[in-house]
């Protein structure tokens, strides 16, 4: 089964800088990655997915890259907020068969101070 | 458009009870997965189900199952509750295109004592 590894320490940075996350996996090249932002006690909510592909993303202040050489994807946040405190997940599908059988990272956690 | 809404949203129960949560996909999705989500192992897949057939399971056991039905609103059914069960459970519901956004519901938070 898949892998995945998120920094499981906090990212804590200053208001108005880049926020940068990693997420590494193992085991095949999955289609496509997908990112999550969890805020306590709340569901998960969809940021972006980016397939295998597809180098980078991107979508306002977000951008994603996707490396499957590497097997590892990158999140980055611009001109970063407090608003922007939350668990980032990052997730891959189990197989690339039909399905919507996730498996995600531990998540990390963002603190963006003013 | 509604999103998706759980049932009940608290729950707490004591050790070999049974417990049943449910689950309200967004209109028109057909495909709903349940994930366990604890502090130890994040979140967890349990299973999909889509068209009222599981398609996909994960590793848990028996104990826990599930079902959708033909409005596609799917129940999950914990038997004989363990003090490792309490946790967070999250559905998820999508048209069931495999690259399609999945849309999470608050959740369930569920308490064994």
């Amino acid at each position: 089964s898949q892998k995945i590894e998120q920094n499981s320490e906090a990212l804590n940075i200053q208001e108005g800088k880049t926020a940068t996350l990693t997420c590494n996996y193992t085991n095949y090249s999955p289609a496509y990655l997908q990112w999550y932002r969890q805020d306590p006690g709340r569901g998960p909510v969809f940021l972006l997915l980016i397939r295998e592909n597809e180098k980078e993303k991107r979508k306002e202040r977000l951008k994603v890259t996707f490396d499957t050489t590497l097997k590892q994807s990158l999140f980055h946040i611009t001109a970063s907020q407090p608003a922007d405190s939350a668990t980032y997940l990052c997730a891959l599908p189990e197989n690339n068969n039909a399905g919507n059988m996730l498996t995600f990272g531990g998540g990390t956690r963002l603190m963006v101070k003013p | 458009k509604a999103g998706v809404t759980q049932t009940p949203r608290y729950l707490i129960k004591t050790r070999g009870q049974q417990v049943t949560l449910s689950c309200s996909p967004i209109s028109g999705h057909r495909s709903v997965s349940w994930y366990q989500q604890t502090p130890g192992q994040g979140l967890q897949f349990l299973f999909e189900y889509f068209s009222e057939t599981q398609r996909n399971k994960g590793n848990f056991p028996g104990r826990f199952s599930g079902r959708q039905f033909s409005n596609s609103r799917s129940e999950m059914n914990v038997s004989t509750l363990e003090l490792g069960d309490s946790a967070l459970y999250l559905c998820a519901s999508s048209s069931g295109r495999q690259d399609e956004t999945q849309y999470f519901g608050p959740g369930t938070r569920l308490l064994v004592l």
